[in-house]
């Protein structure tokens, strides 16, 4: 079982709809991460969250809105995306704040944008 | 462009042999080096992580660093079926910024 937890699973949403992905964490971690993975290509970072505070933002559009409510929480917020923007949408924590590579993944929303 | 650099693959090894799994990394300032392993449709764990050069095991798991050569690599020994996934070389570089590699396609034929 992953101690990061991701839902939805899956997500289908049309290019005006406005949703949110939403990652949890018990493990007392103070780093959290949004990552996007495309089909048979590595992740590739979106936002960090150090000790509640956005930290790296790696230029995502403004379409991609993240909120980081407490130190165990980790949300995504989504509108007027695009086909391109389906991925799977990776939540990672880890123990130390933003500059580490021991990162723990949740399983992952995969989102379809129509 | 800092860059990890692994072959795709795939590499196919019989049941019980040793897998060798190859990263090579562009910043001579990097400092911490990972492996992630990925299974189809799933999302990266991590297996390895090594910070000094020479190896590190951990059960059928080794992690060799050769900064000197800018070359990190994971051997797998008694390769399973289970092994057969994709694995991520990660490193951490001299800007602190976590670089994944594409990931090397690992096929372990019983």
């Amino acid at each position: 079982d992953t101690e990061v937890t991701q839902t939805p699973k899956h997500l289908v949403m049309g290019m005006t709809n406005k949703k949110s992905l939403k990652c949890e964490q018990h493990m007392g971690h103070r780093a959290m991460y949004w990552y996007k993975q495309k089909a048979k290509k590595p992740p590739e970072l979106m936002f960090v969250y150090s000790y509640e505070k956005l930290s790296i933002n790696e230029s995502v559009p403004s379409r991609f809105s993240p909120e980081c409510p407490n130190s165990s929480l980790l949300n995504l917020h989504l509108h007027a995306l695009q086909p391109e923007d389906s991925a799977l949408y990776l939540c990672a924590s880890s123990q130390e704040g933003g500059n580490t590579g021991e990162l723990f993944f949740g399983e992952g929303s995969r989102l379809t944008v129509l | 462009q800092k860059e990890v650099e692994q072959n795709s693959g795939p590499l196919s090894v019989p049941e019980g042999a040793i897998a060798s799994l190859n990263c090579t990394y562009s910043d001579r300032g990097s400092q911490s080096f990972f492996w992630y392993r990925q299974y189809s449709g799933k999302s990266p764990e991590l297996i390895m992580s090594i910070y000094s050069n020479g190896d590190k095991e951990d059960g059928r798991f080794t992690a060799q660093l050769n900064k000197a050569s800018q070359y990190v690599s994971l051997l797998i020994r008694d390769s399973q079926p289970s092994d057969s996934a994709t694995y991520l070389c990660a490193v951490i570089d001299s800007s602190y910024k976590l670089i994944f590699g594409s990931g090397t396609r690992l096929l372990v034929r019983p």
